[in-house]
């Protein structure tokens, strides 16, 4: 069984702060990490993505990825009170002919001013 | 692009009737997924589809669902007798062949069965 788990929160940080969310995968083979930010009612919607280990930066989001840890992390900086939603990790294990992503449960962020 | 369409965006019905939930992927996507989302279990796959042939349902709960893709832009999630536990968003997405893929979701379909 692939999985990926996320701390479900919520997060709370103060308005300008940095926001560190982070995600842990079970299948060493994964190959491609997405993180996707979901506003309540809303659906999901990619705000990142990594393949490489290292740091990948976007503006004020910066996704981290170590592969020998199995852990992938998403940064963001100064972060807004619109920045408050719930983010998903999702993993794309890329083995046994797989290429579909899991996703973890989800980190509530609350970003207050 | 429109992106992914799906219809109805609200439903209430009885417990014991029957539910379709339709999806119009983006075109030109090789892959359609059929999701639901509870709080409880969060982001579940229930089925998916390469190139309109289902290739792996093992997330489908149990024989009331069924999911049929008759062509590359149409699909639905049917849902035969319901029950109150099938209260969920059933999301439907999209994307192209490939392990980089982004997936693009629809807004969802809000199911709740009374």
């Amino acid at each position: 069984q692939k999985e990926v788990e996320q701390n479900s929160g919520p997060l709370s940080v103060p308005e300008g702060a940095i926001a560190s969310l982070n995600c842990t995968y079970s299948d060493r083979g994964s190959q491609s990490f997405f993180w996707y930010r979901q506003y309540s009612g809303k659906s999901p919607e990619l705000i990142m993505f990594i393949y490489s280990n290292g740091d990948k930066e976007d503006g004020r989001f910066t996704a981290q990825l170590n592969k020998a840890s199995q852990y992938v992390s998403l940064l963001i900086r100064d972060s807004q009170p619109s920045d408050s939603a719930t983010y998903l990790c999702a993993v794309n294990p890329a083995s046994g002919g797989s290429y579909i992503p899991t996703f973890g449960r989800g980190t509530s962020l609350i970003v207050h001013p | 692009d429109a992106g992914v369409i799906q219809s109805p965006r609200h439903e209430v019905t009885e417990m014991g009737q029957e539910v379709t939930l339709r999806c119009k992927p983006i075109s030109g996507h090789d892959y359609l997924f059929w999701y639901r989302q509870t709080m409880m279990r969060g982001l579940e796959l229930l089925i998916y589809f390469n190139n309109n042939v289902p290739i792996d349902d093992s997330g489908m709960p149990e024989d009331r669902f069924s999911a049929k893709m008759p062509n590359a832009s149409f699909s639905t999630l049917k849902i035969q007798p319901s029950e109150p536990r099938d209260s969920a968003v059933y999301f439907c997405a999209s994307s192209l062949a490939g392990y980089r893929d982004t997936i693009y979701f629809g807004e969802g379909s809000w199911l709740t069965v009374v």
